[in-house]
């Protein structure tokens, strides 16, 4: 079965700093794609970053980055001087058979002042 | 240009109601979905529609009656709703249907709520 797990309901984080949100995954497909995705309040999900399994080079955009480790399937999120617009829930994910887009449960991210 | 519109952004209706939920993209993407969301859950897959088919319906009640007529566009139709039916309906689009390496692009939304 495919499945995603995100560990952590909630989370916060002072304005400026770094935090890093988890996720695991299983899967037997040896080329995917993961995702994760950003729901502000204001609700448009948003493709925050994008990692193609079979690259060994963990993706990065701007303040975000993943660590990837394929063998033990962990694909974290980092948020790097977090900003009080990164206040959103996030949301890990993995394409499934037929186009069934597989979510997390999500971790509500608090950006503090 | 990674941009999927839908129209309205809310809507409001009784149960007897019959209203439709439209959603367009324009970038040649041949896969269109549509989501239901629960307030802080996952989205939940209803309907995927590839090459202006169906190929996936998620057992959703008839009540939601899903239509494609043309690759940019997608409706989602309405009737006989229930309260529970009330929330966040998300539509999506990718390239393709080609499995696990297949990236899917959101609209806003139609928050609905049912009376």
């Amino acid at each position: 079965a495919q499945t995603v797990t995100q560990s952590q309901p909630e989370m916060s984080v002072q304005e400026a700093e770094t935090v890093t949100l988890s996720c695991t995954y299983d899967t037997s497909e040896s080329n995917y794609y993961l995702f994760w995705y950003k729901q502000p309040p204001s609700r448009q999900m948003i493709l925050v970053i994008r990692q193609e399994a079979y690259k060994q080079q963990n993706a990065t955009e701007n303040r975000f980055s993943v660590n990837f480790q394929k063998a033990a399937k962990s694909f974290s999120l980092k948020i790097s001087d977090s900003q009080l617009g990164d206040t959103a829930m996030y949301f890990c994910a993995f394409p499934g058979q037929g186009g069934k887009l597989i979510f997390g449960q999500g971790t509500e991210l608090s950006v503090k002042p | 240009d990674t941009e999927v519109t839908q129209t309205p952004k809310h809507l409001v209706m009784g149960m007897t109601n019959k209203k439709s939920l439209k959603c367009e993209q324009h970038m040649g993407h041949r896969a269109m979905y549509w989501y239901k969301q629960k307030a802080k859950k996952p989205p939940e897959l209803m309907f995927v529609y590839s090459y202006e088919k169906l190929s996936i319906n998620e057992s959703v009640p008839s009540r939601f009656s899903p239509e494609c007529p043309n690759s940019s566009l997608l409706n989602l139709h309405l009737h006989a709703l229930q309260p529970e039916d009330s929330a966040l309906y998300l539509c999506a689009s990718s390239q393709g249907l080609a499995g696990a390496q297949e990236t899917q692009y959101f609209g806003p939304g139609t928050r609905l709520l049912v009376l």
